[in-house]
């Protein structure tokens, strides 16, 4: 059984940063791209980036470019997201989502981590 | 850039047919293939077509995909109509194949 597992939830002071894993089990961690899907509260959904785990390579959305980083343990199976310079409107579920290479879709998502940026 | 327009909301009852349709702004809808996700209330997403038509093992065949050129969209069809289809969809592509788009997701209601 595939499980993508989050770490939990987080408060941060407005100019903080928060980093956030993901550990998966159940497949070959480097066969699959790692991304990152903010949430905020009662909205859809904002792409943030990926990191091929093979290689360490990351893509980012322009929106998060500069105060988002993308990681991959690969001794460990373990993606994380650093987004910093928080602010309030930063407050969101984030899900990991793991992209099979050979997929187009998002296949395996984490159970989400919730963020709450508040002085 | 491009974007991905939903209705809002949309609501059936039960044993009905649905379509939740999902336009790009510029570009061809069949430029890049579409994905099609399901999320419940207080879950994760899950996907429940791929490659504009193709549905992932378990889902059922109620579920289907397509893309129409002519109106640059595609479209999420939900036949038979269950309680438990109520839930957000949301549609998903891609830019230049590798940043992902989403559609801003529509609100099924089974009344």
């Amino acid at each position: 059984e595939v499980q993508l597992v989050q770490s939990g939830a987080e408060v941060k002071k407005p100019g903080a940063t928060v980093k956030i894993s993901c550990k998966v089990s159940g497949y070959t961690f480097s066969d699959y791209y790692m991304h990152w899907v903010q949430q905020a509260p009662g909205k859809g959904f904002d792409w943030m980036g990926y990191v091929d785990p093979e290689d360490g390579e990351t893509i980012y959305a322009e929106k998060f470019q500069g105060r988002v980083t993308i990681t991959a343990d690969t001794s460990t199976g373990t993606a994380y997201m650093e987004l910093s310079s928080l602010r309030s409107d930063d407050t969101a579920v984030y899900f990991c989502a793991g992209r099979s290479m050979s997929s187009t879709s998002l296949d395996y998502w984490g159970q989400g981590t919730m963020v709450t940026v508040s002085s | 850039n491009f974007i991905l327009t939903q209705p809002h909301s949309l609501s059936a009852s039960p044993g009905e047919t649905v379509t939740i349709s999902c336009t790009r702004s510029s570009g061809s809808i069949a430029s890049n293939y579409v994905q099609w996700y399901q999320q419940r209330p207080g879950s994760s997403p899950t996907p429940v077509i791929y490659e504009d038509h193709r549905r992932p093992s378990g889902v059922p065949d109620r579920f289907s995909g397509s893309i129409d050129t002519s109106s640059n969209s595609a479209s999420l069809t939900i036949s038979g109509l269950k309680p438990e289809d109520e839930a957000d969809y949301y549609c998903q592509s891609y830019l230049a194949t590798v940043h992902v788009v989403f559609g801003g997701g529509t609100k099924l209601t089974v009344l």
